[in-house]
């Protein structure tokens, strides 16, 4: 079965830093792309970033390239989202994401990130 | 990074159909069948219901269906069942590599 467990979230100040993580289990890590998609409470899906399978490619919306990193270690099976210069509008759940075919097949539950002062 | 248009709400009796349209650009959903439909219920992770424009996932009922024309794409819902309320998102690939979601539409039975 697979599986993505989100971690790393919490309450930060504006300007702060969070690294979020995803472990994956029940596939092989390394031959899916991978995503971070949030919500903000009471908002809609936003995609946010997504790796290719040995991470030499990664992609960033607008809103957060040049203050969010994506990174992955196959050999750990994790995926993650450093995050800096946060803002309050980067409050959200983010989930990470498994992909194919540029859909979004198998979600984690879900980090909820907090910014604030 | 705009984002595709979905109607805010829909609705249906139970035993009907609705239809939800997610409106792009020849950018992302009239260039691409890389168009995907999710659903929300209020508090829980998002789920994949139809993938490359009108690909069911196994264990999606069939009552889901999805197409496209230009560069607009449909999620309808046949034979409505209360257990179908919930919030429903597309979204595409984009020109720039991106992916892009619809602002969501809440579906409600009446």
């Amino acid at each position: 079965e697979v599986q993505l467990v989100e971690s790393g979230g919490g309450l930060v100040q504006p300007g702060g830093s969070l690294r979020l993580s995803c472990a994956a289990s029940g596939f092989t890590f390394r031959n899916y792309w991978m995503h971070w998609v949030r919500q903000a409470p009471g908002k809609g899906l936003v995609w946010v970033s997504r790796i290719n399978h040995d991470g030499s490619t990664t992609t960033y919306a607008d809103s957060v390239k040049g203050r969010f990193n994506i990174s992955r270690d196959n050999a750990k099976n994790t995926l993650y989202l450093q995050m800096n210069s946060l803002k309050d509008e980067d409050t959200a759940v983010y989930y990470c994401a498994r992909s194919a075919s540029f859909s979004f097949h198998h979600w984690g539950q879900g980090t909820l990130v907090i910014v604030s002062s | 990074q705009s984002g595709l248009t979905q109607p805010p709400s829909a609705s249906g009796s139970p035993g009907q159909s609705v239809t939800i349209s997610c409106t792009g650009t020849n950018s992302d959903v009239g260039g691409y069948t890389y168009v995907s439909w999710y659903q929300q219920y209020p508090g829980k992770v998002p789920k994949l219901i139809i993938y490359e424009v009108d690909k069911r996932p196994s264990g999606v009922p069939d009552r889901f269906s999805g197409s496209k024309s230009g560069n607009t794409a449909s999620l309808t819902v046949s034979g409505l069942q209360a257990e179908d309320e919930a919030d429903y998102y597309c979204s595409s690939f984009t020109d720039n590599n991106f992916l892009v979601f619809g602002g969501g539409t809440r579906v409600t039975v009446l």
